[in-house]
């Protein structure tokens, strides 16, 4: 079965950039989204189809996808972007979810 | 305004059933896929079920294969997941979740608990 693999946690600093990677065999081929998860809340669209953002979503969330990697970026960080990251990407008629990154504003 | 609002969570002794709800509200039902999306206490994401606007093509994970059926009443803009032979480690938050034309999930409900234990 396909696994997308996620760095347990990232650390930034405020005001600078964090990058989330996620991993799968030749992801590249296939379109990825991100999804934003506060505790105790229920995930949120954040980028879709590898680097396009939902109305709403702030400029400072962008997205890249390329061989077997794909990167969640977000400039300028914000204390409001405290919170779990998940890539997601459809394999053979089945929804992949990867592990899932902690995303820490320091 | 989209909403998706779940419900029939609750305590259940392994081997029982189980049957989730979601309401849906704000668009048109029958256009878009639906999915179902699990979260056990702590842990991660993970993908249980699609199904078809018209509930023609359904998928299932391998995980709940067998023992969960997704289904839906586009009459009553409403999604359902009738879970048996329920297991300790189905204990988790449902979710259900639209699907978009990019193949995204676009919007999700608040989620209802599930609890497998004796």
């Amino acid at each position: 079965s396909y696994e997308l693999t996620q760095p347990l946690s990232v650390s930034v600093a405020l005001g600078q950039t964090a990058s989330i990677t996620c991993g799968g065999n030749n992801i590249g081929s296939k379109n990825v989204h991100w999804y934003q998860q506060k505790p105790g809340q229920a995930p949120v669209l954040v980028i879709y189809r590898d680097g396009d953002r939902p109305s709403g979503i702030p400029e400072r969330f962008s997205g890249s996808n390329s061989g077997n990697t794909a990167t969640l970026t977000i400039s300028r960080a914000q204390a409001g972007d405290e919170a779990d990251y998940y890539c997601q990407v459809w394999d053979s008629s089945t929804g992949v979810f990867g592990t899932g990154t902690k995303v820490t504003v320091l | 305004e989209v909403q998706l609002v779940e419900s029939g969570g609750g305590l259940v002794q392994p081997g029982g059933s189980l049957r989730l709800s979601c309401a849906a509200s704000g668009f048109t039902f029958s256009y878009y896929e639906m999915n179902w999306v699990r979260q056990a206490p702590g842990k991660g994401l993970e993908w249980i079920s699609y199904i078809t606007g018209g509930g023609e093509t359904i998928y299932y994970a391998d995980s709940v294969k067998g023992r969960f059926t997704i289904s839906r009443d586009n009459a009553k803009n409403s999604l359902y997941l009738q879970m048996n032979s329920l297991r300790v480690e189905d204990t988790a938050v449902y979710y259900c979740a639209r699907e978009d034309t990019g193949y995204e999930l676009d919007y999700w409900g608040q989620g209802t608990l599930v609890t497998v234990s004796s």
